[in-house]
């Protein structure tokens, strides 16, 4: 079975740290662009980071950039994502998300598996 | 950045009814267009990629149409397991994949 499972969540203070994992199982974890995803209680989805296959290019949310770092472990099949600097804004649930692809460029992208998520809130 | 914007945000409507959500790009995204469904307390589940094609495993109820700026998803015939909120997203620019607003379909 194709599966994601998110970890890492917690409570933590404003500007503090926290690390979260998602752990891939049932496909080619290394073939596989990642993203991770958050959604604010009772908001929407809001995009947060992508990642390729090898873990070379990455690419972050505005909101996030220089504060958060998206990284995967392959011969571990995990994805991570380095929070730092922690605000309330950043209260969320945080899902992990698999990238699959079609069209003759392979380029028409979106987000086939999704993790259960894991909370992430940030108050003091 | 391209913004996404949907209507409505929020809609009541009965069993058999056959439901129109719409989305709305800042700019042309040709088909790179994806719909999700999220029920209360679970995660996203995929419904329509490029903007036109049904994810293995959905009802056929469910289509996609649209290109450019102005897309569409259409419920035929809407099912009691259908109540739930939609997000439209974008895959034209991978450098943010922005989601809009979110449509809640709720029981009249």
């Amino acid at each position: 079975e194709v599966q994601l499972v998110e970890s890492g969540g917690g409570l933590v203070q404003p500007g503090g740290s926290l690390r979260l994992s998602c752990a891939a199982s049932g496909f080619t974890f290394s073939s596989y662009w990642m993203h991770w995803v958050r959604q604010a209680p009772g908001k929407g989805l809001v995009w947060v980071s992508r990642i390729n296959s090898d873990g070379s290019s990455t690419s972050y949310a505005d909101s996030v950039k220089g504060r958060f770092t998206i990284s995967r472990d392959n011969a571990k099949n995990t994805l991570y994502l380095q929070m730092n600097s922690l605000r309330a804004e950043d209260t969320a649930v945080y899902y992990c998300a698999r990238e699959d692809a079609v069209g003759p460029k392979a380029d028409y992208y979106y987000m086939d598996v999704w993790g259960k998520g894991t909370t992430v809130t940030v108050s003091s | 950045d391209i913004q996404m914007t949907q209507s409505p945000s929020s809609l009541s409507a009965s069993v058999g009814d056959r439901v129109t959500i719409t989305c709305r790009a800042s700019q042309s995204i040709s088909s790179y267009l994806n719909w999700y469904q999220q029920k209360p307390g679970k995660a996203p589940k995929l419904l329509i990629y490029a903007a036109s094609s049904l994810q293995s495993g959905v009802p056929s109820r469910f289509s996609g149409s649209g290109s450019g700026t102005d897309f569409t998803l259409t419920i035929s015939s809407l099912q009691p397991e259908d109540f739930a909120t939609y997000y439209c997203q974008q895959s034209y620019s991978t450098l943010g994949f922005t989601f809009g607003p979110g449509t809640k379909v709720d029981i009249k």
